[in-house]
């Protein structure tokens, strides 16, 4: 069975901050996808990043970098520079072999930023 | 380009009473999704349509709820003889096909049961 866990309930930072959301995962499967998705106050979840198992390298858009290393079995995401606009909350997920790429996601973490 | 529409936005309704929730998915997507979020259970995932077909139902809470997608195309998620625990915002999402792809979620239906 997969597993996302994201510890962090809530987070508050003040704008212009840094600030780092864990996502630990687990699974037996050798191929997988991870994912984030941030839920504005609006509701809809937007979709931010996949990644395959096979790529551990980071990657950059903008303020959001992904740091992937599966020897700790951690995709986390770094939002640089934070904005009031960034305030949502943050789910990471994941997609294994054989399950049709159903999502199982991690309980979110809420981020607050404020002025 | 037009994303992922869910109706209705709300739904009020009485215990034992059912209800259609609708989803129109992105064109073009083969893939459709149905997940529910709600504060106990967090975001859990019910049922994939590929095309017109739902291969796997085990994702759906209980006999009482069904979905089925026309034209490969709109979805309906249904839901009989409601009860309060079923209150929940149930979510849509549309993928490109089932390999991976990322998925495109829908505003939801929230879905309250007095």
């Amino acid at each position: 069975a997969q597993k996302v866990t994201q510890a962090q309930t809530e987070i508050s930072v003040v704008e212009k901050e840094d600030v780092t959301l864990d996502c630990v995962y687990e699974t037996r499967d050798t191929t997988y996808y991870l994912f984030w998705y941030k839920q504005p106050p609006s509701g809809e979840l937007v979709f931010l990043i996949r990644r395959n198992s096979f790529d551990e390298q980071n990657e950059i858009s903008g303020r959001y970098s992904w740091n992937f290393q599966k020897s700790t079995s951690s995709f986390n995401f770094t939002i640089t520079a934070s904005q009031v606009v960034d305030s949502a909350v943050y789910f990471c997920a994941l997609s294994v072999t054989g399950t049709a790429s159903k999502l199982t996601f991690g309980t979110g973490t809420r981020l607050q930023v404020t002025l | 380009g037009a994303g992922v529409s869910q109706s209705p936005s709300n739904k009020v309704t009485e215990k034992g009473k059912d209800v259609e929730l609708r989803c129109d998915p992105i064109s073009g997507h083969t893939a459709l999704y149905w997940y529910r979020q709600s504060l106990g259970q967090g975001l859990e995932f019910l049922i994939y349509f590929q095309g017109n077909s739902a291969p796997d139902k085990s994702g759906l809470p209980s006999d009482r709820f069904s979905a089925e997608r026309t034209g490969g195309s709109v979805s309906t998620l249904t839901i009989q003889r409601t009860q309060q625990e079923d209150s929940a915002v149930y979510l849509c999402a549309s993928s490109l096909g089932l390999d991976y792809y990322e998925q495109y979620f829908g505003p939801g239906t929230r879905l309250t049961v007095t």
